[in-house]
């Protein structure tokens, strides 16, 4: 069975500008969070999506959007982008969401801002 | 809120010695609490977890105890091995909007030279 799948691995971007990650869970599995890792912040929950509804949200700003689609993929936004953006950005799957542990994470994508 | 305070690191061992890593954390209610471990350029692996005061959890050799009384869950393996190499991350859960969610340390990271 596929792992969690995240696109790109790497990206480089200026200030200002908007980037989209994606993240593609494993098969059957209905529930998707996303995390940011900064060495500052540590690990904290962005938001989590299921049955392409947004179900639960960290306390982040407006800037970091997200979405999912039937097939359960999801995609984050970040518009105007600052420097303290940079971070590893993580999905994570589940069948349900309901209990943590259930949850599968891919390995990240390194987003850096220039 | 809840939250998970665990042992700033770096940790550098030799090969065969005894492991502890410090968590302690705040928690209004009654969390399951975790201990995740993740790999050079991969994402968080679930180690072990218990779900309530006294359970323990064990995974390849590491073990944690889940202490009410002192709102703790040290990580400990009595013989490190150079694989083990890698950054802890130690949390908890909690339920909101109908799921749960997790709540992270800042990570520990351990070397363990041959």
């Amino acid at each position: 069975k596929a792992g969690v799948t995240q696109t790109p691995r790497y990206l480089i971007k200026t200030r200002g500008q908007q980037v989209t990650l994606s993240c593609s869970p494993i098969s059957g599995h209905r529930s998707v969070s996303w995390y940011q890792q900064t060495p500052g912040q540590g690990l904290q929950f962005l938001f989590e999506y299921f049955s392409e509804t947004q179900r639960n949200k960290g306390n982040f700003p407006g800037r970091f959007s997200g979405r999912q689609f039937s097939n359960s993929r999801s995609e984050m936004n970040v518009s105007t982008l600052e420097l303290g953006d940079s971070a590893l950005y993580l999905c994570a799957s589940s069948l349900s969401g309901r209990a943590v542990y259930e949850q599968y994470f891919g390995p990240g994508t390194r987003l850096t801002v220039t | 809120g809840d939250s998970v305070t665990q042992m700033e690191g770096p940790v550098t061992l030799s090969e065969e010695a005894f492991l502890t890593i410090n968590c302690t954390y705040t928690a209004t209610g009654y969390p399951s609490l975790f201990w995740y471990v993740q790999y050079p350029g991969e994402g968080l692996q679930l180690l072990l977890k218990a779900t309530k005061a006294d359970d323990k959890g064990s995974n390849k050799g590491f073990e944690a105890t889940y202490r009410k009384e002192t709102t703790s869950f040290h990580l400990e393996k009595g013989s490190v091995q150079v694989s083990d190499s890698a950054v802890y991350f130690c949390a908890l859960s909690f339920t909101q909007g109908g799921s749960e969610k997790l709540v992270f340390g800042k990570g520990t990271k351990l070397t363990v030279n041959p």
